[in-house]
């Protein structure tokens, strides 16, 4: 049972445009969701996260929008930049489990 | 620098063989993670400790047994009894002292079976 779903398993963009990373969920008790970036060989680099009680959270090029009606959390990447191209995980965690349940993850290419 | 290290960054076992695989951490921080990734898979959580000497099972903890003897180690012992262990393991730590903080990695070691 896939809690976390990546359900776009590569995005290939162009440098300077917009990339937008998609994560659905089905449990409706998370409450702290996360994005990380990963290059191969090395661990995931934590980038952004944000809790249920918001909607929306930036940090410089990087933003998470959290749609709770539809289970659903988006990372928008803006402009994208070839350092950027790696896999992104999205994550979620129910509050006090200390348990965090990851996505499959997102293969971003991004093209000159 | 403040990190997360695991050793060794490849490691290979044999058939019947028990393996461990260290992870250091000197970020002060509480508690500390072991997941697995397969390709294609996201990561799966196998063992957590949130304070020494306590430490409990994830989803996959079979073939796996840690230990927590001390705040800045946490080693991951695979087993025999692991059917499948090829496969990349991370370790992973948090600092508890604040609601909603983030894991942060160490760089992984990649098991193979000869």
């Amino acid at each position: 049972d896939q809690q976390v779903k990546q359900n776009s398993p590569s995005l290939s963009v162009q440098e300077g445009r917009i990339s937008i990373l998609n994560c659905d969920y089905t449990n409706s008790m998370f409450d702290y969701f996360l994005w990380y970036k990963k290059y191969p060989a090395e661990g995931p680099t934590f980038l952004i996260s944000i809790s249920s009680i918001k909607d929306k959270n930036e940090d410089g090029r990087f933003t998470v929008f959290l749609n709770k009606s539809a289970k659903h959390l988006s990372l928008h990447i803006v402009p994208s930049q070839p350092g950027d191209s790696a896999v992104y995980f999205c994550a979620a965690s129910q509050y006090n489990t200390d348990k965090l349940i990851f996505g499959t993850g997102t293969r971003l290419q991004v093209f000159p | 620098d403040g990190g997360i290290t695991q050793s060794p960054k490849y490691l290979f076992r044999k058939e019947g063989q028990n393996v461990t695989l260290s992870c250091e951490q000197n970020l002060n921080h509480d508690a500390m993670y072991w997941y697995r990734q397969d390709p294609g898979q996201g990561l799966r959580l196998i063992y957590y400790s949130q304070i020494v000497n306590d430490f409990q099972k994830g989803d996959i903890a079979e073939g796996y047994s840690v230990s927590r003897e001390k705040k800045e180690s946490f080693p991951l012992t695979v087993t025999s009894a692991q059917k499948n262990p090829t496969a990349f393991y991370l370790c992973a730590s948090r600092g508890q002292r604040a609601v909603n903080q983030p894991q942060h990695f160490g760089d992984g070691t990649r098991l193979s079976i000869l």
